[in-house]
């Protein structure tokens, strides 16, 4: 079965600040997803970046870039210039690709500073 | 802008009522999860359906709980009788391609079992 850890469960910065979140996984699979996803207060789940393991090149989708390492099981997530409207609970999470079931980590809450 | 659609977004219930949420899927997308999020618990899927068939409901208590798709457009989750730790907000996704891609998140319904 896997498993996602995600060891800090809040985090804060300055708004304009860089900010890492962290997340290491466990599986026994070759291939399979990764995400990060982003739940403001609304309660919305929303997608922000995704990565397919058999791509070493890491994701980036405009402040949001990820630190992949497939041999260490790490998948973390950078936020450049953070924006208040950044601050939610984020979830990193595991797909295999012989079956779609997401498996979430615990979440980190984030709060940018004005 | 395609999006999943619930219903109702929110439900407040007496423990042995029947309560019945809804989803619409985005249209095209062969495969729909619901999941179940608490505080103690996180994020925990509950039921997958591809191309309207059941795969996998390990995640569901069988005695209460039943989901279904009736059509492509539509599917639903069940509870009966309801009980106070029934209480969570429970999300519909749906992905393309078998599920291992992309999930994409309705905005919850929140269920509150008194």
């Amino acid at each position: 079965a896997q498993t996602v850890t995600q060891s800090q469960p809040e985090m804060s910065v300055q708004e304009a600040e860089t900010v890492t979140l962290s997340c290491t996984y466990d599986t026994s699979e070759s291939n399979y997803y990764l995400f990060w996803y982003k739940q403001p207060p609304s309660r919305q789940m929303i997608l922000v970046i995704r990565q397919e393991a058999y791509k070493q090149q890491n994701a980036t989708e405009n402040r949001f870039s990820v630190n992949f390492q497939k041999a260490a099981k790490s998948f973390s997530l950078k936020i450049s210039d953070s924006q208040l409207g950044d601050t939610a609970m984020y979830f990193c999470a595991f797909a295999g690709t012989s079956y779609g079931k997401l498996t979430f980590g615990q979440g980190t809450i984030l709060t940018v500073h004005p | 802008d395609a999006r999943v659609t619930q219903t109702p977004r929110h439900k407040v219930t007496e423990m042995g009522q029947e309560v019945t949420m809804r989803c619409q899927p985005i249209l095209g997308h062969n495969t729909v999860f619901w999941y179940r999020q608490t505080m103690m618990q996180g994020l925990e899927l509950l039921a997958y359906f591809r191309n309207r068939a059941p795969l996998d409901d390990s995640g569901m208590p069988k005695d209460r709980f039943s989901a279904e798709m009736p059509d492509a457009t539509l599917a639903t989750l069940k509870i009966q009788p309801s009980e106070p730790r029934d209480s969570a907000v429970y999300f519909c996704a749906s992905g393309p391609r078998g599920g291992t891609d992309t999930q994409y998140f309705g905005p919850g319904t929140r269920l509150t079992v008194l």
